[in-house]
């Protein structure tokens, strides 16, 4: 099992509130990754980070921020939370492997619902 | 066009069939690449590696095709626990020496009694 945890699990929320998305991993991995997933899609990438004090913009572009202060921690914040939000926020990490580079590991993931 | 095709499914058979799921990609520079399973309102899990010589682990045997830019899964002998959402991965490969991994939309497969 992989030690990458998310909280909340679920969040219901109103417009406009600022929510912060938490997402930790303890082990040691370097770089780390925000997907976002609506039902029946496929997952795209919005964030990542390959250390600390690095963070750059995925694929899918998105009102969210990241921040990376310790390897261990990659928190992803929206400042006024939308409809539009709404949907599974997915975190990973990785750490290349001879013959498996590009192996991540998935949080169990939050689901986000903006009213 | 998506850089990762599937068959959505959902492909439905009995407890003991044999399974093959279908997957192609676009990148023909793409790297490495996977199976992961994603059960229902769940995390994306691996599944495995996929490797050109073919790999196999228990029931599960991927084949990869450079040339063709295909990649496949057989299963045999289906579970009740085998029904999930397949998901064909592709690592492309990311600045700053990351991993970009790109997702098909997965192919469901539900096993019946």
């Amino acid at each position: 099992e992989a030690d990458i945890y998310q909280t909340p699990r679920y969040l219901v929320i109103g417009t406009g509130k600022k929510i912060t998305l938490e997402c930790s991993q303890t082990m040691g991995h370097d770089k780390m990754y925000w997907y976002q997933q609506d039902p029946g899609m496929e997952l795209h990438l919005i964030h990542y980070s390959y250390g600390v004090n690095s963070t750059e913009k995925g694929d899918l572009s998105s009102e969210s921020t990241v921040s990376r202060i310790r390897t261990e921690h990659f928190p992803l914040t929206l400042e006024s939370a939308r409809p539009s939000h709404t949907s599974q926020y997915l975190c990973a990490s990785s750490e290349y492997g001879v013959g498996d580079k590009g192996t991540q590991y998935f949080g169990p993931g939050t689901r986000l619902l903006v009213l | 066009r998506k850089e990762v095709e599937q068959d959505p499914g959902p492909f439905n058979v009995p407890e003991g069939a044999t399974v093959a799921f279908n997957c192609t990609y676009s990148n023909s520079a793409s790297q490495s690449f996977f199976w992961y399973r994603q059960d229902c309102r769940k995390e994306p899990k691996l599944l495995m590696s996929v490797y050109s010589s073919g790999n196999e682990d228990g029931r599960f045997t991927a084949q990869l095709n450079r040339a063709s830019q295909y990649i496949s899964l057989l299963i045999r002998d289906s579970k009740l626990s085998d029904s999930a959402t397949y998901l064909c991965v592709v690592n492309i490969g990311g600045p700053f020496n990351t991993d970009k991994l790109i997702f098909g939309t997965g192919t469901r497969l539900q096993v019946f009694p």
